[in-house]
């Protein structure tokens, strides 16, 4: 079954560090790969998703087929950055999305 | 637009109990999500209907668990007997199609605590 790991629980970062939050994922196919945000009191919400190669928010990921990766990164953390991220993947059209356990990332002022 | 409504937003029940949850998706969407979301760990799909048939049940407890969505609108997840492990966030989300790329869009979640 597929599988998405982010390694780490909490990242902490000062205002300004760049950010890389990991995700690895186990399938060996084609998926399709997401990023999910939960701001504090808000709703889990799509950050961004591969197919779509766009900055969200100064946040970009790109796919490596290779390493079976799909690592955010952005290069000058922001405080309002604050909140969970889950990687999460799908294998294709009308199959369901598999998420990670998330990563919480704390950016101090 | 309005969003994926939700309600009630916590519940408290003792063990054994029943409970129900319901989820109103956003006008339009075919496709709607049931996920629980256990403390520390990223949501769990249990159930996804396209309008009022059922794509995908395979993590749902069916022992205890149910799910229906009438008309294909409305949906009622239910819990009968609860157990202390059902204790969670139970989120609802729903998306145009279940195609790929489609998003998805969340409620805010019922919080559950089973004593």
């Amino acid at each position: 079954a597929q599988r998405v790991t982010q390694p780490e629980k909490l990242l902490s970062v000062f205002k300004g560090a760049p950010v890389e939050l990991k995700c690895n994922y186990s399938y060996s196919g084609s998926p399709e790969l997401f990023w999910y945000v939960q701001y504090s009191r808000q709703r889990l919400q799509l950050l961004l998703r591969h197919i779509s190669r766009e900055s969200i928010k100064g946040f970009t990921a790109d796919l490596n087929k290779g390493e079976t990766s799909f690592h955010l990164k952005k290069p000058f953390a922001q405080e309002e950055d604050s909140a969970m991220y889950y990687c999460a993947l799908r294998l294709g059209g009308y199959q369901k999305v598999t998420f990670g356990t998330g990563t919480k990332l704390q950016v101090i002022p | 637009e309005a969003g994926v409504a939700q309600s009630p937003r916590y519940k408290i029940i003792e063990k054994r109990q029943s409970v129900a949850f319901w989820c109103n998706p956003i006008s339009g969407h075919a496709t709607l999500y049931w996920y629980q979301q256990i403390l520390g760990q990223g949501p769990k799909l249990l159930i996804q209907f396209q309008n009022n048939g059922v794509v995908d049940d395979s993590q749902l407890p069916k022992d205890r668990f149910s799910a229906e969505r009438l008309k294909g609108v409305d949906s009622t997840l239910k819990i009968q007997p609860a157990k202390l492990e059902d204790s969670a966030v139970y989120l609802c989300a729903s998306s145009l199609g279940s195609g790929f790329g489609e998003t998805q869009y969340f409620g805010p979640g019922t919080r559950l605590l089973v004593l």
